[in-house]
């Protein structure tokens, strides 16, 4: 069975703070993703990558960076937190190039930005 | 406009109910749809998963793509309070590198005993 484990589930930080949100899958999955969830908006990709060390834009990036040093690891990085950034984090993660394959998530990490 | 456009509910039902879910979508770049469910305090799980027009069938859900109307339509027969959960449709485009999914926002779904 395929786990994307996020590093926390709640976290609180303050406004200005830089925020390293951690990912990781264990089934060797290629492609690895960053959404929020909000009430109304439902999910936004905020960034993808399809390789070690590739990253691309998703619909949201803005205020937000990634990094994946490894193929099992994919980070968010909120630079400077502000407050509208107050959201639940998933990560996903698929295989394939194709680009048709599931997404498997993990449980999420609910960030407050005070 | 949203690409993905879904009622949020809450939709409740009592148990035994035949429960119909509706997205309407406006890409017609989209050449897979996929249902999810999640449950409170959990991440999203797949559902259903389908590339072309017609049913698809699986134990009690059936999920239904009509592409010249840009609807797909998720049905749960027999629904069971297990089965309360937001259920999620999603489009996608097939690009070659890593896959693009646009959400709709989720419908609300109470299964009542």
């Amino acid at each position: 069975d395929v786990k994307v484990t996020q590093s926390s589930r709640y976290l609180v930080k303050r406004t200005g703070e830089k925020v390293f949100l951690e990912c990781v899958q264990d089934m060797d999955h290629e492609n690895m993703f960053w959404y929020r969830q909000d009430p109304g908006l439902g999910l936004r990709l905020i960034y993808f990558s399809y390789d070690v060390k590739m990253k691309e834009k998703g619909d949201i990036p803005e205020g937000y960076s990634v990094s994946r040093e490894k193929k099992e690891r994919f980070s968010l990085i909120l630079e400077s937190a502000s407050t509208n950034q107050t959201s639940m984090y998933l990560c996903a993660s698929s295989s394939g190039r194709l680009g048709n394959s599931p997404l498997h998530f993990g449980n999420g990490t609910r960030l407050t930005v005070t | 406009q949203k690409e993905v456009e879904q009622d949020p509910g809450p939709l409740s039902v009592p148990e035994g109910a035949i429960v119909s879910l509706n997205c309407t979508y406006s890409n017609s770049a989209f050449q897979y749809f996929m249902w999810y469910r999640q449950y409170s305090r959990k991440g999203p799980e797949l559902l259903m998963y389908t590339y072309s027009s017609g049913n698809k069938e699986d134990g009690r859900f059936t999920a239904q793509v009509d592409k010249s109307s840009k609807y797909i339509s998720l049905f749960i027969r027999d629904s069971q309070p297990s089965d309360s959960a937001t259920y999620l449709c999603a489009g996608g485009e097939l690009t070659g590198g890593g896959n693009k999914l646009t959400f709709g926002t989720g419908t609300q779904l109470k299964v009542e005993l």
